[in-house]
C-alpha cells in the first residue's frame, strides 16, 4: 500500500506570509500515459467536510483562489499558500489516488502566528 | 449541483454491524465516469479512506478493513449503502460519503480528479 507522509504536522504563519506544506508518497504516483500525478489536496475547516483544492498535483479546482498552488512530481509534492488569509486557517490533507487502496496524509494544521 | 447526505445510526454497540446510506442528487451512478466513496475521521484525527464504488459496479476497499466492509449501489434510488461489520469503539468517528469526480478531455480522455463534493458527515459512536 502507498503511504502518504506530510510535513510539518502544524505550522503558524503570519497573515500575508507564505505557507508551505509537503507531502511525500512511498511510491511513484505519476501516471505515465497522461503524465499526471494522481495527487489531490483538500482543506478542512473546523466542523466542516473537506474541500477539494488541487488535483493532478497542480490543477486548481474551480473557484479556488489563486493563492493556492500545488507542485511536485513522482513522490514529492508541495501545497503553497502564497499569502495567508484568516480564512485559510484549516487542516490540509494530501491524497494519492494512483492506486487503491487510496490514502490520505496525516494532515497539516495551519494557524495564524 | 451535487449534494450528498449520510444517514444511519449514530450509536452502535460493539460487535454490531453499521449500515450507512448515502443519498445523493445532481449525478447518476449509472452514468460513466462517476464514483461514490466513503471516508471516515476519528475525533481530532486524520481522514481515512474506506471504500469506493464506480458506475460500472467496480468496488474497492481499504486493505486493513477489507474483510469487514461492503459497498453497494441502488441507482434507481440514487443511493449507496455502506456496511461495516464487528464494530469496535476504535471505529468511532465521522463517516463521510463523497462524489468521485473525473475530467473528460479530448487529449487525455476520462481522468480521475478527486472527491469534489462531500456530505456533511455522520458521527457514529461505538459504545455499549
Amino acid at each position: 500500500d502507498i503511504v502518504m507522509t506530510q510535513s510539518p504536522d502544524s505550522l503558524a504563519v503570519s497573515l500575508g506570509e507564505r505557507a508551505t506544506i509537503n507531502c511525500k508518497s512511498s511510491q511513484n504516483v505519476l501516471y505515465r500515459s497522461n503524465n499526471k500525478n494522481y495527487i489531490a489536496w483538500y482543506q478542512q475547516t473546523p466542523g466542516q467536510p473537506p474541500k477539494l483544492l488541487i488535483y493532478w498535483a497542480s490543477t486548481r479546482e474551480s473557484g479556488v483562489p489563486d493563492r493556492f498552488s500545488g507542485s511536485g512530481s513522482g513522490t514529492d509534492f508541495t501545497l503553497t499558500i502564497s499569502s495567508l488569509q484568516a480564512e485559510d486557517v484549516a487542516v490540509y490533507y494530501c491524497q494519492q489516488y494512483f492506486t487503491t487502496p487510496w490514502a490520505f496524509g496525516q494532515g497539516t494544521k495551519v494557524e495564524i502566528k | 449541483q451535487i449534494t450528498l447526505k449520510e444517514s444511519g445510526p449514530t450509536l452502535v454497540k460493539p460487535t454490531q454491524t453499521l449500515t450507512l446510506t448515502c443519498t445523493f442528487s445532481g449525478f447518476s451512478l449509472s452514468t460513466a465516469a462517476v464514483g461514490v466513496g466513503w471516508i471516515r475521521q476519528p475525533p481530532g484525527k486524520a481522514l481515512e479512506w474506506l471504500s469506493v464504488i464506480y458506475w460500472d459496479n467496480d468496488k474497492r476497499y481499504s486493505s486493513s478493513l477489507h474483510s469487514r466492509l461492503t459497498i453497494t449501489k441502488d441507482t434507481s434510488k440514487n443511493q449507496v449503502v455502506f456496511t461495516m461489520t464487528n464494530m469496535d469503539p476504535v471505529d468511532t468517528g465521522t463517516y463521510y460519503c463523497a462524489h468521485w469526480a473525473y475530467d473528460d478531455s479530448p487529449t487525455f480522455g476520462v481522468t480521475p480528479r478527486g472527491f469534489d463534493s462531500w456530505g456533511q458527515g455522520i458521527l457514529v459512536t461505538v459504545s455499549s
